[in-house]
Order: C-alpha cells, then structure tokens, then sequence
C-alpha cells in the first residue's frame, strides 16, 4: 500500500531557527510530489511540486527537495508568520488521481 | 478567480438528519475531489470526478455517503442519515489535468459537527 510518513509530527522553532521537514513515502513511479501549506480553519495552499530526484524549489524562506524516496522542506531563518501545518503529499502515476497524504507537519515558530 | 468556493462554512446537525455540503470547482478545471480531515486520520480521499463522471468512489465510507456532479460548476456531498463519527472537516478541491502539473486547489472547508 502506497504510504505517506512525516516527520516530526510538531515542531517548535525560535524566530530565525533554521531547520527541515521530512517527508518519505513508498509510492513507486511517483508522478509528482507536493507541498501544502495549511493555516488553522483554512484549506490547504499549494506550495510547491517536484517532479524528479534531484529537483529543487524555492519560494521565500523555503525551499523543497526531492530524493527517490523522500522529500526535505528547508525553512530558512523562519519568522513567528510560517507557523502553520506542512503537509505533503503524492500523486501516483496515472494522471489526474487522486493524492496521498502524510499527516502533516505542525510548525510553531516563537519570536 | 474566486477559487474553490464552499457552502455551507460551518454545519451543525443531530445524528440522524440529511447533510449536504456544496463545492463549485475553480472554472476550467476537469478534475473534482472530495476529502475529509481528521486528527486521527489526516486528510483522506472520498471520492473524484473527471468531466463531471465519477472515477473512483473507493474512499467514501458506506451507503450513508452519496455525491454528485451535476454540471461542471457544481457537486454536492450527502451524508443521509448523519452520525457523530461523520464529523469532521470535508473540503473540496479541483485541478486541470495537464501533461505534467495537475495541481489540486482546495476550498475553504464545512466543518461539520453531527451531535
């Protein structure tokens, strides 16, 4: 069964804390690979997709990374604004399927 | 665009009764899912419709769960009759299938609380 597993479930930072989250999975013949950010009563906001081991993208303090089997999300001397939930997810080949997601990321970044 | 747009926001209910959640998809878009969020399971795949038919219904929970799509601007999700595990967080999202980025983009969400 395809699976979707992120880690570390929290994560607390102080202002300007750099660190990562994991994302690894099982799906194989991946088709895409995304980054969702979601804010407390909200939907989730796309982020990124990665397509291919080796590709990298960058947005703000962020930036995504994708190996075969599991995937990074750099945050970059973060501010108290990132705090939110980081969930990531699969598209299995196919075209036009449904994605898989992990559990998410809850980030707390403190001033 | 509006985006994804939801109704109802927020539903309250009493275990027994009809609830239906409404998505009208971002124009343009052939793709339509419909999940729902927990804290125990996460964000969990009910159903999807490509063109309006519906492709694959395997995450819809039992015979209570019903959805349909009219017409390319409009789905509807039914839970009849409605139980307290059913509540949740039920989002729609839509995508454009394109050779290589077929992003989802997600409504605002019905929080749905069945009493």
């Amino acid at each position: 069964e395809d699976q979707v597993t992120q880690s570390p479930e929290a994560l607390r930072l102080q202002e300007g804390e750099s660190s990562s989250l994991n994302c690894s999975y099982t799906v194989s013949g991946l088709r895409g690979l995304f980054w969702y950010r979601q804010d407390p009563g909200k939907g989730p906001e796309f982020l990124f997709t990665l397509y291919s081991a080796g590709e990298e993208k960058e947005k703000e303090r962020l930036k995504a990374t994708l190996t075969k089997k599991e995937s990074f999300l750099h945050i970059t001397a973060p501010k108290p604004e990132d705090s939110a939930t980081y969930l990531c997810a699969v598209q299995p080949p196919g075209g036009g399927t449904a994605l898989i997601f992990g559990k998410g990321t809850t980030l707390s970044v403190s001033s | 665009d509006a985006g994804v747009i939801q109704s109802p926001r927020h539903e309250v209910t009493e275990m027994g009764q009809e609830v239906t959640l409404r998505c009208k998809p971002i124009s343009g878009h052939d793709y339509l899912f419909w999940y729902r969020q927990t804290m125990m399971r996460g964000l969990e795949l009910l159903i999807y419709f490509n063109n309006n038919v519906p492709i694959d219904d395997s995450g819809m929970p039992e015979d209570r769960f019903s959805a349909k799509m009219p017409n390319a601007s409009f789905s509807t999700l039914k839970i009849q009759p409605s139980e307290p595990r059913d509540s949740a967080v039920y989002f729609c999202a839509s995508s454009y299938y394109g050779r290589r980025s077929d992003t989802q983009y997600f409504g605002p969400g019905t929080r749905l609380t069945v009493l």
